[in-house]
């Protein structure tokens, strides 16, 4: 999807691992957020952002850190990775000053054994 | 917390078959989004449908927001139409998105 890229696009992890999850857009939207999506489900809000600094929880934000220090980077952190946490994980983007839908990237797919 | 129900979860057609899939929604929504979430796992956006009805090609939509419920369309269907079909609401003072459980396709040639 143009606009937003997530990078790694696969990525294995043992269990206790760190890693951080990357996310960049060009839009200049204010809006950032990150979702995770398990099998047979739809997508779950996990941390939002509503501009540089500023950051809340979503529905399952749990073992997951974020940040915002520039408009274009919202980076997801997992701590000490655990099972639970194998999923695809998508970033999306919204200009919160005009009435525009979220956009999407390609996600992320992560395995945790 | 605002409930989102899909319906059918899943769907078999043949090519060239027409559909309708359904989305009903618990609370009063800001806003509503289908995706298309393909076999490769992108998701594309569909529409953005607060109210009324749009279309683009073969698929259209139709948002009832008094009655809470959001209609897609898909007509003379394609193998490419096959995946998930989301439905996402924005919902709350921050426009948060939550999903439906979505709707498998499959078409079969």
């Amino acid at each position: 999807n143009a606009g937003v890229t997530q990078t790694p696009k696969f990525q294995v992890l043992k269990t206790g691992q760190s890693m951080t999850l990357q996310c960049a857009q060009d839009m200049n939207h204010e809006y950032m957020s990150w979702y995770r999506q398990d099998p047979g489900m739809g997508l779950r809000l996990i941390h939002y952002s509503v501009g540089a600094g500023i950051t809340d929880q979503g529905e399952v934000p749990n073992g997951y850190n974020v940040s915002r220090s520039t408009t274009e980077d919202f980076p997801l952190r997992l701590l000490s990775a655990a099972p639970s946490q194998t999923s695809v994980y998508f970033c999306a983007t919204r200009d919160s000053f005009s009435n525009q839908p979220q956009h999407f990237g390609d996600g992320t797919r992560l395995s945790i054994l | 917390g605002i409930q989102v129900e899909q319906s059918p979860p899943d769907l078999i057609l043949q090519e060239g078959a027409n559909s309708t899939l359904r989305c009903n929604f618990s609370d009063s929504v800001n806003n509503l989004q289908w995706f298309h979430q393909n076999p490769w796992g992108q998701l594309i956006n569909l529409f953005y449908i607060p109210s009324g009805t749009k279309q683009n090609g073969r698929l259209s939509a139709t948002t009832v927001a008094t009655e809470r419920y959001s209609l897609l369309y898909i007509s003379s269907s394609q193998t490419t139409d096959s995946g998930v079909y989301f439905c996402a609401l924005h919902w709350g003072a921050t426009n948060k998105l939550i999903f439906g459980t979505g709707t498998l396709l499959a078409v079969q040639p």
